[in-house]
């Protein structure tokens, strides 16, 4: 079954620009990487969205190498408000199923 | 998630009866996905529905789940005799289409479901 792997924890510092790397090794020719956000007890929100090289726009920017196998949620300068737990989508033509990885929990620090 | 509308937000129901989830997709989407996601744990695929049609549940439980998308009218998500183990948020999300390249998932805030 084709899945998303990603961290499930990271610690950072508020100020700090943070990396989270989501891999996805059997992603297929059409799919897009979608990356979201959810704090507790709210639906996941979407953050950004591509297909390869680079996109960004005003709150993240999103890293897919030429082999699209993984990609890289960047977020700068982050803050307190940014604890969040932070998922990357694939959506695999193998099937309809959209799969979620685990989802990286993201801690802020002061 | 502006625009995927789910209610009831908060749900309580004994062991044993029925729960009801609905979920108005955003304005223009025919397909919708159903979420579960247990305390402190990430979202679980349930099932994909287009409009009268059920596309994918192979990730609903076969007993004591159902799901419909009607032509007219929310998705519901059903739950029979419910035990406590059922107790988790239940997200639904929308798209135009998974397939369409570039195409964007949206979610709803969620219905919390209780079984005391």
């Amino acid at each position: 079954l084709a899945k998303t792997t990603q961290p499930i924890s990271m610690d950072s510092y508020e100020g700090q620009e943070v990396n989270i790397t989501c891999s996805h090794n059997n992603i297929a020719t059409n799919d897009y990487i979608t990356w979201y956000q959810q704090f507790p007890s709210q639906g996941p929100r979407f953050i950004i969205q591509g297909y390869k090289t680079k996109v960004t726009n005003e709150v993240a920017s999103l890293f897919i190498p030429a082999d699209r196998k993984s990609s890289t949620l960047s977020l700068p300068r982050v803050s307190l408000s940014d604890t969040a737990v932070y998922y990357c989508l694939v959506v695999f033509n193998a099937g309809n199923m959209l799969t979620f990885g685990g989802g990286t929990r993201l801690m802020v620090k002061p | 998630n502006a625009g995927v509308m789910q209610n009831p937000r908060h749900l309580v129901r004994r062991r044993g009866q029925e729960a009801r989830l609905r979920c108005s997709p955003m304005k223009g989407h025919s397909h919708v996905y159903w979420y579960r996601q247990l305390p402190e744990e990430g979202l679980k695929f349930m099932v994909y529905l287009q409009k009268e049609n059920i596309i994918d549940e192979s990730g609903m439980p076969k007993e004591r789940f159902s799901a419909e998308f009607p032509k007219e009218g929310p998705s519901i998500l059903r739950i029979q005799q419910v035990v406590r183990g059922d107790s988790a948020a239940y997200f639904c999300a929308s798209s135009l289409s998974p397939r369409d390249p570039g195409n964007t998932i949206y979610f709803g805030e969620g219905s919390w479901l209780t079984v005391v």
